[in-house]
Parts: structure tokens; sequence; C-alpha cells
């Protein structure tokens, strides 16, 4: 399995609601990431998982809020996110001490 | 910012013809990459060239490196429609725990007209 898998693909919420996103990785890969990626513009990282402790939060606010269970899921949850958290939410994996990632193909996220 | 950027913007060329677009960064590197990204899904990796290479290949695609300058372009030979997509450059750093971070650059829109 050479695949990151994130669910859903598509996501629509309410500014009250509360969801979750969810990444899986059967790799073997101990570093994790979560990127946020505006519409034309480039990818960036939100949050960095190694060996399932956070490693960097890059000033994100607190209504996301990474977890990682296992090695293998990470998950990123939502809570009275704003319309402008609308983006691709975008999950990677790699082996630590390598640099190259292997993405998911991201959720697309609305807030109405 | 530390981004990259990216150079055109946007590209719209004919199937059969070239592509080149261009990445300039800030920092001094150990390696480049390219990623491309299909209608706003995940990213995929293309081709890395390390800090001592100048030119790398890989099927259709060139890349070249010039430190100097702190550029880097990537040509696509004989483009197909397949190829419309957004290419990124990406170079990055490790992090203490083992755990790389890359900073993108701006990002080029081709698209590759039949």
């Amino acid at each position: 399995d050479t695949e990151v898998t994130q669910t859903p693909k598509h996501l629509v919420m309410g500014m009250t609601n509360k969801k979750s996103l969810k990444c899986e990785q059967h790799m073997g890969h101990r570093a994790m990431y979560w990127y946020k990626q505006k519409a034309k513009k480039p990818p960036e990282l939100m949050f960095v998982y190694s060996y399932e402790k956070l490693s960097i939060n890059e000033s994100v606010p607190s209504r996301f809020s990474p977890e990682c269970p296992n090695s293998s899921l990470l998950n990123l949850h939502l809570h009275a996110l704003q319309p402008e958290d609308s983006a691709l939410y975008l999950c990677a994996s790699s082996q630590t001490g390598i640099y190259r990632y292997t993405f998911g193909s991201g959720t697309r996220l609305t807030v109405v | 910012s530390q981004q990259g950027e990216e150079d055109p913007q946007a590209l719209s060329i004919q199937e059969g013809e070239n592509a080149t677009m261009n990445c300039s960064y800030k920092t001094s590197i150990n390696n480049l990459q390219w990623y491309r990204q299909n209608s706003g899904r995940g990213l995929v990796h293309l081709i890395l060239i390390r800090s001592n290479e100048r030119e790398k290949h890989s099927g259709r695609l060139r890349v070249t490196l010039d430190t100097s300058k702190k550029s880097s372009s990537l040509l696509i030979t004989a483009s197909r429609a397949a190829d419309t997509a957004s290419y990124f450059c990406a170079t990055g750093s490790f992090l203490p725990s083992g755990t790389y971070k890359y900073i993108f650059g701006t990002g080029t829109r081709l698209k590759v007209l039949a």
C-alpha cells in the first residue's frame, strides 16, 4: 500500500458544527503532516507529527485540533470554523529523515 | 514570505509544444523538488534535483538548477492534454524531529490545449 487516504473528499459544515477529517497510511511512515491550501495558492503547513507526537504547530487557530491516535492515522478536528477556513486540506506522510512526501488527495472543506 | 516565486503564474500552450516554468527561491538548499497537482487534488512528486546537480531528466521532464542564481526550471517536452495541472517547486529543511518541512513556490497553472 503506497497511498495516503483522506476522508471525506468533500465536506460542507456550518460555523457551529463539529466535524473531523481523517487521514490514513499504511506505509510505515512515522511523520505525518496537515497542509491547508487556498484556491490558486501553494499548500501551507499547519501541523507536523513525528512518532505520534505533535512536533510543529504553525500558529494554527485552536478551532483546528489535530490528533494522532496511532502511527497510521491522523485526524483533524474542526470546531467553530469561519468561512475563510474554506480550503483544500491535504494530509501527507514521509519516512523520518527522508525529504519526500506522499500526499493524500485532500478534503475540500466549505464552511457556510 | 519564504515562498519561492514561480513564473509564469499561468501558461497555455498547444498539445505537442514544450512548456517551461521557472522557480526562484531565497535560501541555500540541499535539493529542490517539483510537484504536480491536478484540479486542486493531491500533489504528486515529479522529480528531485540535488544542489550539486545542474540538470536532471525523467521521461519528458527536464529540470535544471542554478544555485548561484537560486533558480530552477522545469521543462515538459511534447506536452499532452493530460499534462494540464498546476506545478509547484518545493524546497525544504529537516526539523529536529526528523520530519521535513516544505516551502512551496507560488505555482504555475499549465493548460495544454488539444
